[in-house]
């Protein structure tokens, strides 16, 4: 058990909505990173927030957002949902700093159809 | 950048020999290597990291890899396979100062036979 909750652990979308998946943090920790992991791929970096500030994001547009709210909990938004987007969603909180170790929610696994 | 390349996406061991699992890196800079392991259903659970220091470096559940920066390697083994270890284990790698932005492998899935 990590700490980490990620809600909700399953969802089915059809293509063109919208979608908010959320992510609860381990307690006392300020930064919270967001992969996606597609069927028989590893996660790939989608982006970082510290301290409510994005800090760091990989090769996703501009549909892929995020928040993360004072608590340090965090939402992964995704706008004009495309079939590709289909996928294991996955955050990870941790103290800042290179040493820090990322603990890893369980996931949401979302279907867009 | 960074990039990681596991050879073999599946592995097939049986109980009691040795599990060896192929990472090998490319970073522009010192590289933080780190091996997890994913069960069905579950999220990502860490094994062991490399950062600085001794490069043969132990982990849970009798893991341990070494970091061989000449041949650019952090090959995973643990000496006696247990069917627990039947899993998806993904080696990942990081700069120094980029916490938390992992660039993670294709995974290699691990069959534990009796």
């Amino acid at each position: 058990e990590t700490g980490v909750t990620q809600s909700p652990t399953h969802l089915i979308k059809t293509r063109g909505q919208q979608v908010t998946l959320r992510c609860s943090s381990q307690s006392g920790h300020n930064t919270v990173s967001w992969y996606q992991q597609a069927l028989g791929q590893g996660p790939q970096f989608i982006f970082q927030y510290y301290r409510e500030e994005e800090n760091g994001r990989g090769n996703f547009p501009p549909r892929f957002s995020g928040l993360q709210f004072p608590n340090y909990s965090s939402e992964l938004n995704v706008n004009a949902l495309e079939l590709d987007d289909s996928a294991l969603y996955l955050c990870a909180s941790s103290l800042a700093g290179a040493n820090e170790k990322l603990f890893f929610g369980s996931g949401t696994q979302l279907s867009v159809l | 950048a960074q990039s990681v390349t596991q050879l073999g996406s599946h592995v097939s061991v049986s109980e009691g020999a040795l599990v060896l699992l192929r990472c090998n890196y490319s970073s522009s800079v010192p590289p933080y290597l780190f091996w997890y392991v994913q069960y069905p259903n579950q999220g990502l659970q860490l094994l062991l990291k490399y950062t600085t220091g001794a490069t043969l470096v132990k982990g849970i559940n009798g893991f341990e890899a070494e970091f061989k920066k000449s041949e650019t390697s952090f090959h995973l083994t643990k000496p006696s396979a247990h069917m627990s270890d039947a899993a998806e284990y993904f080696c990942a790698v990081s700069a120094a100062d980029s916490w938390g932005k992992l660039q993670f492998g294709a995974g290699t899935q691990v069959v534990v036979t009796p």
